[in-house]
């Protein structure tokens, strides 16, 4: 089945500096891939996503990139600010888990003032 | 709006005792999941129904049931809990078919000891 790996599993940046998160999924048929944020005690929230027919996808600070042929995705940060500390998850969707995602294993990131 | 509710939000059980965890969403979704999370482990899919009517297994099913219940409310049941279940739950739903966001519940802290 699916598989999808997440680097770094945690991440310390300085306030302003840029992050990236990258992930690799194993199933060439997976097709959409979206980001979650997860603050200290709350739910999942998602904050970006991206489909196959798209290489890049931006929204304000965030951003996301996807290379199909060496089958990852990554999530970039600019401007980071100590709100963006939080757990980020990573997921892909594959038809061979129905309707769902398959998560990765989370990077903690920790931006610093 | 409500989104997805869960209930209960916390529950200590002990080894050996029965419990049902309560999901229910006022979006009009067809598909419903049920996630554990677990320090270091990410989301894991325990079980989903992508529709009203059907629910199939996901990665870690063993020591669960489910129940859809109609197309708002999906039941999670643990039938003689173990140590080993103490995790956060999460409720989520998407729209229907593949491809779609899902959108979680805030939760259910269960400890078993």
């Amino acid at each position: 089945g699916e598989n999808v790996e997440q680097h770094p599993s945690t991440l310390s940046v300085q306030e302003g500096d840029s992050a990236v998160i990258k992930c690799t999924y194993s199933d060439s048929a997976s097709n959409y891939f979206p980001w979650y944020k997860q603050e200290l005690g709350k739910r999942p929230q998602l904050i970006i996503d991206i489909r196959s027919n798209v290489g890049e996808k931006k929204d304000q600070r965030i951003a996301v990139t996807l290379n199909k042929t060496a089958k990852h995705f990554s999530l970039h940060i600019t401007e980071t600010q100590p709100e963006d500390s939080a757990v980020y998850f990573c997921a892909a969707s594959t038809e061979q888990a129905g309707t769902a995602l398959i998560f990765g294993k989370g990077t903690t990131l920790s931006v610093s003032s | 709006n409500a989104g997805v509710t869960q209930t209960p939000k916390f529950q200590v059980l002990k080894t050996g005792q029965s419990m049902t965890l309560q999901c229910a969403q006022d979006m009009n979704h067809n598909s419903m999941y049920w996630y554990r999370q677990d320090p270091g482990m990410g989301l894991r899919l325990i079980y989903y129904s992508a529709s009203e009517g059907t629910t199939d297994k996901g990665e870690v099913p063993n020591g669960y049931n489910v129940s859809r219940l109609n197309k708002r409310e999906f039941s999670l049941r643990l039938e003689s809990a173990a140590p080993s279940q103490t995790s956060v739950y999460f409720c989520a739903s998407s729209e229907s078919g593949y491809n779609q966001p899902q959108h979680f519940g805030d939760g259910t802290r269960l400890s078993i000891l």
